[in-house]
């Protein structure tokens, strides 16, 4: 079974720093992209990142573009977000997601982690 | 200001057909494949239609997702109560480098 759990997420004042690690399990971890998506409370889903399944291809959303870095510890089936410079405007629900490739939709998501940004 | 275009609502009774309307360009829905997703209040979004028109095993079959040009449209037949949730349409853009959604539209079943 393919399960994606975030985690990391909290209260962080602007300007601050944050991590986020997504544990998977169920599917071969090195063969499968990941992204992160995240949504803001009561809006939309909005794209942040994605990784290749061996890491060489990183994609960034521009509203998070020098600020966040996305990782992959392919020892350890673990993706990782972090987050630097952090505004009152990237508070949200953070999902994990898994697809084929960076180009192909997602089609297992995590549970979600909540990031709030506020002084 | 979302990249696709969706509709922020829509309704009908129970046992209609509804149609949920997803509009984007040619570096995003004109170009790539579409996904639709599913989400319940407070939970993630689950994949319900992908490649345009596939649906992942589980879904039932009241759902349908068809593309022409650069816009895509997800059915739902058969319209029941508990499909009364938020629906979002996805695609990667060329142009941009990332994944684009709609801005979700909101189901009711009156």
């Amino acid at each position: 079974e393919v399960q994606l759990l975030e985690s990391g997420g909290g209260l962080v004042q602007p300007g601050g720093s944050l991590r986020l690690s997504c544990a998977t399990s169920g599917f071969s971890f090195t063969t499968y992209a990941l992204s992160w998506v995240r949504q803001a409370p009561g809006k939309g889903l909005e794209w942040v990142s994605s990784i290749s399944g061996s890491g060489y291809s990183i994609y960034y959303a521009d509203s998070v573009k020098g600020r966040f870095t996305i990782s992959r510890d392919n020892s350890k089936n673990t993706l990782h977000l972090q987050m630097n410079s952090l505004r009152a405007e990237d508070t949200a629900v953070y999902y994990c997601a898994k697809g084929d490739t960076v180009t192909t939709g997602s089609d297992y998501w995590g549970q979600g982690t909540l990031v709030t940004v506020s002084s | 200001q979302s990249v696709l275009t969706q509709a922020p609502s829509a309704s009908g009774t129970p046992g209609q057909r509804v149609t949920i309307s997803c509009s984007g360009n040619n570096s995003n829905i004109g170009t790539n494949y579409v996904y639709w997703y599913q989400q319940l209040p407070g939970t993630a979004p689950k994949l319900l239609i992908y490649k345009n028109n596939q649906r992942p095993s589980g879904v039932p079959d009241r759902f349908s997702g068809s593309k022409s040009g650069t816009s895509a449209s997800l059915a739902i037949s058969g319209l029941r109560s508990e499909d009364e949730v938020d629906y979002y349409c996805a695609a990667w853009d060329d142009s941009l480098r990332g994944w684009v959604f709609g801005g979700g539209t909101k189901l009711t079943v009156l």
